[in-house]
């Protein structure tokens, strides 16, 4: 079936550090992949996609490239600030009926301090 | 704002009580959704909606039920809480042909 695997957390940077959250999935065919962001107390935000091979993703100095031959789209920024520490939920959706549904990776919270 | 209203914010329930999570989208979105988010599970699909009219179970429909009332809103019911639905639940709507979701802000409920 399908899924996601993300890095475990919490992951503590200090700010300007370099960020990368690792996700890999397991899908048929070419699914569409996404980060979404859930800064606390708040619902999910959509950070970033990417609906073919090769794509980049990119938003708020965040990126991700779709790379089919390891099945993977890592969540990369240069230099994040304090305003980043948030969790990170990778997710895939395949195109079309059901499969069109969600399917998110458990999660990996962020924690930037000064 | 444009977006996915969820009302309550917070609930307490004592265990066997009944109550609805409202949703609401004002974007004309076809397709809608309820989550329930616990630590160290992700998200984790409760039931949908692909259209009005129709539902469909999701990965963890066990104790709850849902009503697509019309094309805006998609409630979620829990008939009978028991502590094990102590979570925090949100609702999404879907434009079909973008495949991205908008979220509600959550529903953070306890059961005692």
């Amino acid at each position: 079936g399908n899924s996601v695997t993300q890095m475990e957390g919490p992951v503590t940077l200090s700010e300007e550090a370099f960020l990368t959250i690792n996700c890999t999935y397991t899908a048929t065919g070419y699914p569409s992949l996404f980060w979404y962001v859930q800064y606390p107390g708040e619902g999910l935000q959509l950070l970033l996609k990417a609906t073919k091979a090769d794509d980049k993703g990119s938003n708020k100095g965040f990126e991700a490239t779709y790379r089919k031959e390891t099945t993977s789209f890592h969540l990369e920024k240069g230099s994040v600030q304090v305003s980043d520490s948030a969790v990170y939920f990778c997710a895939l959706s395949r195109a079309g009926g059901s499969q069109g549904n969600l399917i998110f990776g458990k999660g990996t919270k962020l924690s930037v301090k000064p | 704002n444009a977006g996915v209203t969820q009302t309550p914010k917070f609930q307490v329930l004592k265990t066997g009580q009944s109550m609805t999570l409202q949703c609401a989208q004002d974007m004309n979105h076809n397709s809608m959704y309820w989550y329930r988010q616990d630590p160290g599970m992700g998200l984790r699909l409760i039931y949908y909606s692909a259209s009005e009219g129709t539902t469909d179970k999701g990965e963890v429909p066990n104790g709850y039920n849902v009503s697509r009332l019309n094309k805006r809103e998609f409630s979620l019911r829990l008939e009978s809480a028991a502590p094990s639905q102590t979570s925090v639940y949100f609702c999404a709507s879907r434009d079909s042909q973008l495949y991205g979701y908008t979220f509600g802000s959550g529903t953070r409920l306890t059961v005692v």
